[in-house]
């Protein structure tokens, strides 16, 4: 079993619907969560960052953090279709993310006009 | 430049060849990451390098890959003997803030072995 799980998709919405990303995790030593976008063939880039339970809220985007469950979302309103893209969630442990961050495997996303 | 540079973009080898993967960070970055993405695998984690610390080795899968960060910056990642198997793509990213997670990547090297 991985230390995350995140469904890899393709999830295909209509622009403008409210999309949900989640990721379950097994290692009750995350403390730093983020979700990460990365667009085809580029680089990931960071989207959201959140430090241990709650929520997190960066215009269209949510993100929430619920440790008792080890599972974490990602919301995104009024989605366009450039958002069209890969979403990854990354968490690692109490030492930060000075050593490494785990990954999920990704969900691919699909906005169509 | 502004973002994390990576050469070659593509690579494409024949098995049994040695190949080196170049990455050029942000200036001023301290940390750097090598991760492997495979279709269908995420982001795997190779390699860490922080200031003049040891560099963490743990994910490298094999003894034919190594890495090297010369000067606190250009960092080479090479495979020896290269298998089909290792085919995917490389990812470097670097950051200042090594314990915040906010990594900052390449747009990384694609590998083919043929």
């Amino acid at each position: 079993q991985k230390e995350v799980e995140q469904d890899p998709g393709p999830l295909s919405v209509p622009e403008g619907a409210i999309v949900s990303l989640n990721c379950t995790y097994s290692n009750s030593a995350f403390q730093y969560f983020m979700w990460y976008r990365q667009y085809s063939r580029k680089g990931p880039e960071l989207l959201m960052y959140t430090y241990s339970s709650g929520n997190k809220e960066d215009g269209r985007f949510t993100a929430q953090v619920d440790k008792s469950s080890k599972y974490i979302s990602l919301f995104i309103r009024d989605s366009q279709p450039s958002d069209s893209a890969t979403y990854l969630c990354a968490m690692t442990g109490l030492t930060g993310g000075g050593n490494k961050l785990t990954f999920g495997t990704g969900t691919q996303l699909k906005v169509e006009l | 430049g502004a973002g994390v540079s990576q050469s070659p973009s593509n690579k494409v080898t024949e098995k049994g060849k040695d190949v080196e993967l170049r990455c050029d960070p942000i200036s001023g970055h301290t940390a750097l990451y090598w991760y492997r993405q495979s279709l269908g695998q995420g982001l795997e984690f190779l390699i860490y390098f922080q200031g003049n610390s040891a560099p963490d080795k743990s994910g490298l899968p094999s003894d034919r890959f190594s890495a090297e960060r010369t000067g606190g910056s250009v960092s080479t990642l090479t495979i020896q003997r290269t298998q089909q198997e290792d085919s995917a793509v490389y990812l470097c990213a670097s950051t200042t803030q090594a314990n915040t997670g906010e990594l900052f990547f390449g747009e990384g090297s694609r590998l083919t072995v043929l």
